[in-house]
């Protein structure tokens, strides 16, 4: 059963474009949302984050918007450039705190 | 600080072997996780700790499985005997609180 899903595996997008990458959830107790990002043989790296009391939060070029009522969040890239070509995992908190993650999108950024 | 340090990077090993997977948190983080990630079931918890003591360990698949802290500054996972199905990435990561995790790089492992 899974509670977060991402159910883009990959998307490909010009550099200089908007890129935008969604996520879904089931479990509405999930409390706090975030982004990670994922280079081949690196580690999830946080990229931005949200709570479930906000709806949108920005951060230079990445912005995640949350619409509660539909479970789902989304993660926009303007302007898309190539070095953002990564996996993309969306994770959401519980009020055990544990994370509960998507299983990524590829992003593709073509120059 | 050097961020979160695992080692080995790769391991490969036999089917009935003991596997041993170390890990050390940046300095003051007081929670550790350890995670597994396949393509089958993707990023997901094995366990986590807090000031070294094992809070949740609902994600540990079977008993073969075992993790530690002795002290704030490392931890182990081992698997034993290890089997071609615990072939994954295994990640250790830290955090603060419960808000941002900080992953290290990963331990690529393959039982044959």
């Amino acid at each position: 059963d899974q509670q977060v899903k991402q159910n883009s595996p990959s998307l490909s997008v010009q550099e200089g474009r908007i890129s935008i990458l969604n996520c879904d959830y089931t479990n509405s107790m999930f409390d706090y949302f975030l982004w990670y990002k994922k280079y081949p043989a690196e580690g999830p790296t946080f990229l931005i984050s949200i709570s479930s009391i906000k709806d949108k939060n920005e951060d230079g070029r990445f912005t995640v918007f949350l619409n509660k009522s539909a479970k789902h969040l989304s993660l926009h890239i303007v302007p898309s450039q190539p070095g953002d070509s990564a996996v993309y995992f969306c994770a959401a908190r519980s009020s055990n705190y544990k994370l509960t993650f998507g299983k990524g999108t590829l992003l593709t950024v073509n120059p | 600080d050097a961020g979160v340090i695992q080692s080995p990077r790769h391991e490969v090993t036999e089917m009935g072997q003991e596997v041993t997977l170390r890990c050390k948190p940046i300095s003051g983080h007081d929670y550790l996780f350890w995670y597994r990630q396949t393509m089958m079931r993707g990023l997901e918890l094995l366990i986590y700790f807090n000031n070294n003591v094992p809070i949740d360990d609902s994600g540990m698949p079977e008993d073969r499985f075992s993790a530690k802290m002795p002290n704030a500054s490392f931890s182990t996972l081992k698997i034993q005997p290890s089997e071609p199905r615990d072939s994954a990435v295994y990640f250790c990561a830290s955090s603060l609180d419960f808000y941002e995790q900080y992953f290290g790089p990963g331990t690529r492992l393959t039982v044959t």
